[in-house]
């Protein structure tokens, strides 16, 4: 079945080191969302990227989406302890389902 | 205006008793979605309401679990025979039409099966 997976899992930051979180798909999405939870919060939209390779930016956030559709990644530049959270990347293979990746659970260190 | 509210936040029951979810969507919002997550894990899709189509309930993981939506407004999700795999939050989320991707969520309910 469907299977979007994101890697990595956990990730410890020194404050004002840099943060990329990948996510594959197991099949062709028609678009990616990426979404924040901050703990204890619930899921929180940021952003979404409908077009092959398309990139974009919010500050020091930066997202992608490759060319096949079927991975996206965000970066995220010079972290600071508010960008802690889980992030989730989602997306819909074409039907009225959302699937939601395993999220990335980022540490930011003071 | 009003986000998504979801009731109760907590909710303690006993195995094999039932137990019933409130989702109330942001007014004018056509799309719905139930989600459970389970500790430290990812969202997994439930059911899906748009507008007055048939729901898309092939999330559902058995037939214990039901949900319905009263005139394109408040969503209840009812657990039968609750059993304690079911203990997680259960997130509703709704947007604002069927071309409008952005999902907005609610605080969740947190379930647990004692």
């Amino acid at each position: 079945g469907q299977q979007v997976m994101q890697i990595p899992q956990y990730q410890h930051v020194q404050e004002g080191e840099d943060f990329t979180t990948y996510c594959n798909s197991s099949t062709t999405l028609s678009n990616i969302q990426w979404y924040k939870q901050r703990p204890g919060g619930h899921p929180v939209f940021l952003i979404q990227l409908v077009k092959s390779g398309e990139v974009k930016k919010q500050k020091r956030l930066t997202f992608q989406f490759g060319e096949a559709k079927k991975n996206s990644s965000l970066h995220i530049t010079a972290t600071q302890t508010t960008d802690v959270g889980t992030y989730f990347c989602a997306g819909p293979p074409g039907g009225n389902q959302f699937y939601f990746g395993t999220g990335t659970s980022l540490t930011v260190i003071p | 205006g009003a986000g998504v509210s979801q009731s109760p936040s907590n909710k303690v029951t006993e195995k094999g008793k039932d137990v019933e979810l409130r989702c109330d969507p942001i007014s004018g919002h056509t799309a719905l979605y139930w989600y459970r997550q389970s500790l430290g894990q990812g969202l997994e899709f439930l059911i899906y309401f748009q507008g007055n189509s048939a729901p898309d309930k092939s999330g559902l993981p058995s037939d214990r679990f039901s949900a319905e939506r009263t005139g394109g407004s408040v969503s209840t999700l009812t657990i039968q025979r609750t059993q304690q795999e079911d203990s997680a939050v259960y997130l509703c989320a709704s947007r604002s039409g069927q071309w409008s991707y952005e999902q907005y969520f609610g605080p969740g309910t947190r379930l647990t099966v004692t």
